[in-house]
């Protein structure tokens, strides 16, 4: 069974602030890893992936994250957040050759103060 | 960036009756897919589809649901008839393959079952 964990239900930090949201995975196969952002009553919007190569991957608004084999992570970070970042960040994972379903983690809600 | 238009945003039906809801996907997408999201926990894979067949359905994908995509037209889900714990947020989503694309979400569909 594949699984995808993000350990941190809520993180509060204040503007500025540096944030890594964590999300860890179980499959030993290939898969695709990627982080959505869900803004209160919208949609999942993407926000980058990683499948193969430099396992620092950047994406929108200056998020980026690292993906590492041997601990089974795919941690988002930010160096420096704004309050429009507040919103709920999805970790997400795509099993390679199937038929292209997502298994979602269950979501870090961020909450950015002023 | 193109979007995935969903319609209605939000609808109220009593228990037993029918409910269809309605995507409309990226024009140039050929993969669509329904996800379910109850309030506050985590989004599930319901069913994908394509080349007018439903590719893989998971076993929240009951009976009672069916999807189609006639000619020219919405990414229908439809349910009949409907329960109480259909109650939630459906996403539709689209790619244009299972390899590399990315997926992009509609911003839902509220359903209340009362």
């Amino acid at each position: 069974t594949q699984t995808v964990s993000q350990s941190d239900a809520h993180v509060t930090v204040f503007e500025g602030d540096s944030v890594e949201l964590r999300c860890n995975y179980s499959y030993g196969g290939s898969i695709y890893l990627s982080w959505y952002i869900q803004h209160h009553g919208h949609g999942l919007q993407f926000l980058l992936k990683y499948y193969s190569g430099n396992p620092v991957v950047q994406g929108v608004n200056g998020f980026e994250a690292e993906f590492s084999k041997s601990d089974s992570s795919f941690h988002l970070r930010k160096a420096s957040v704004h309050w429009s970042d507040s919103a709920v960040y999805f970790c997400a994972v795509r099993i390679t050759g199937n038929t292209g379903k997502l298994i979602f983690g269950l979501g870090t809600t961020l909450q950015v103060q002023p | 960036g193109p979007k995935v238009l969903q319609i209605p945003s939000h609808q109220i039906i009593d228990m037993g009756q029918m409910v269809t809801l309605n995507c409309d996907p990226v024009s140039n997408h050929l993969y669509f897919y329904w996800y379910k999201q109850i309030l506050g926990q985590q989004m599930e894979f319901l069913v994908n589809f394509y080349n007018g067949k439903v590719m893989e359905k998971s076993k929240l994908f009951k009976d009672q649901f069916s999807v189609e995509r006639p000619d020219g037209s919405y990414f229908t889900l439809k349910i009949q008839p409907t329960a109480l714990e259909d109650s939630a947020v459906y996403f539709c989503a689209s790619s244009r393959d299972t390899a590399n694309s990315d997926y992009t979400f509609g911003s839902g569909t509220r359903l209340l079952v009362i």
